[in-house]
């Protein structure tokens, strides 16, 4: 079975700053994917980013950049330089062939 | 671009009610799926198609029945709503690979969301 976790219920950044989303998984498929979602307050599904569990290099698209670190089974989203629209929830996924888990989320809420 | 299609947006049931959510995709995604989202609690996995004729069970499948008679659709049925079944549902779609329909491709498609409520 497949766990996500995500301890952090809200986070406060201040604007143009950076901040790290806390995700934990558990797994015992040794290929899977690691997924972040926005979701604002009206409510559609933002794909963010993907790692494969094979890969080498932590996954960046744009401002956003995934930590992941395999040993302490850990993906961590970091945003660089917040903007006043990363308000949002933020969901940590995991994935193995049929089946993407989803943790509780993170609200995150960016002030001037 | 249509992508994924829910209807309706919102509904309201008595108990008891039996009701469908459709979901249409035009994509000629392999995969679909069902979510729902209830504050606090995250998305989770109701059901899951891989391709037309094969369902298989999620995180939290009692109450709900699903079909995929096509590759386009994937309707979620309830036939007996209960008020534990108020929530948001999302339907999600993915497009298939060789090996591994989601894990390989980095991302699901999801549909608007239907507002389902339960008196």
């Amino acid at each position: 079975a497949q766990k996500i976790t995500q301890t952090q219920p809200g986070m406060f950044v201040q604007e143009k700053e950076a901040v790290t989303l806390d995700c934990t998984y558990d797994t015992s498929d040794p290929s899977y994917g690691l997924f972040w979602y926005k979701q604002p307050s009206s409510g559609e599904m933002i794909f963010l980013i993907y790692q494969g569990s094979y890969d080498q290099q932590n996954a960046t698209e744009g401002r956003y950049s995934l930590n992941f670190q395999k040993a302490r089974k850990s993906a961590n989203l970091v945003i660089s330089a917040s903007q006043l629209g990363d308000s949002a929830m933020y969901f940590c996924a995991i994935a193995n062939t049929d089946k993407l888990i989803f943790g509780t989320g993170t609200r995150l809420q960016v002030f001037p | 671009n249509a992508g994924v299609t829910q209807t309706p947006k919102f509904q309201v049931l008595k108990t008891g009610q039996s009701m469908t959510l459709q979901c249409a995709q035009d994509m000629n995604h392999e995969y679909m799926s069902w979510y729902r989202q209830d504050p606090g609690m995250g998305l989770r996995l109701i059901h899951y198609s891989v391709g037309a004729g094969i369902t298989d069970q999620g995180e939290v499948p009692n109450g709900y029945n699903v079909s995929r008679s096509t590759t386009e659709d994937f309707p979620l049925r309830l036939l007996s709503a209960a008020p534990s079944q108020t929530s948001v549902y999302f339907c999600a779609s993915s497009r298939p690979t060789g090996t591994g329909v989601v894990v390989q491709t980095g991302e699901l498609f999801f549909g608007e969301g239907s507002r389902l409520t339960v008196l």
